[in-house]
């Protein structure tokens, strides 16, 4: 939504450079993760997923990676482009909730792309 | 092809009103989902339908909020007596079946003067 930038951790980098993107999930026994993408004003906008059955994942210019020993995963975005700023979220589907598949959202990283 | 949709885009109301949000999935899609999505935060999740019965609302604050979806389509977030803490960007989202990706909508921003 508007004006999430204001307490979110930020992250500036230069147009054309790679941005890393760092999430530490909660559950150990957590086994599917997404980012999103939100602008301001919009809702939050799927980029990529994972299972835990992988370690790495390939998008168009982005890259997701796993680490289950730490519980920490990452959004590697290529050649950053000023349409690439948003509010990026990780989400862990919540392994007791059954068969609903219910989000558990981080906080969100701010990604600020400099012309 | 379309969609999440959601309207109001911008609900302003008083404290003590009752308000109705409306999310339209995209079409065929079984899952439905609302989140809330209070200021610098990350979306919560409040309740899950699969077609027509909510399958879990666990998430839902409390007695005043409440959610349906008869004919396993549409679906209507309805808050009694709002109040001010209820003001937030309400969003729904949907997926073809519950283990597939969430697609969101645009959100209701709902504020409760």
């Amino acid at each position: 939504g508007e004006s999430v930038g204001l307490h979110l951790p930020t992250l500036s980098v230069q147009e054309g450079d790679n941005s890393i993107i760092n999430c530490a999930y909660s559950n150990s026994a957590s086994d599917y993760f997404i980012w999103y993408k939100q602008e301001s004003g919009k809702g939050p906008q799927f980029i990529i997923d994972i299972r835990s059955n992988m370690d790495k994942r390939q998008g168009q210019r982005v890259t997701v990676l796993l680490n289950k020993t730490v519980k920490h995963l990452s959004l590697q975005i290529a050649a950053t482009q000023p349409g690439d700023s948003a509010v990026y979220f990780c989400a862990e589907s919540d392994p007791y909730g059954g068969a609903t598949n219910k989000l558990i959202f981080g906080t969100g990283t701010l990604l600020a792309v400099q012309p | 092809g379309a969609g999440v949709s959601q309207t109001p885009s911008n609900k302003v109301t008083e404290k003590g009103k009752y308000v109705e949000l409306r999310c339209d999935p995209i079409s065929g899609h079984t899952a439905l989902y609302w989140y809330r999505q209070s200021l610098g935060q990350g979306p919560e999740f409040l309740i899950y339908f699969q077609g027509t019965g909510a399958a879990d609302d666990s998430g839902l604050p409390n007695d005043r909020f409440f959610a349906v979806r008869p004919e396993g389509s549409v679906s209507t977030l309805k808050i009694q007596r709002t109040e001010r803490g209820d003001s937030a960007v309400y969003l729904c989202a949907s997926s073809l079946k519950p283990t597939d990706t969430q697609y969101f909508g645009p959100g209701t921003r709902l504020t409760v003067l």
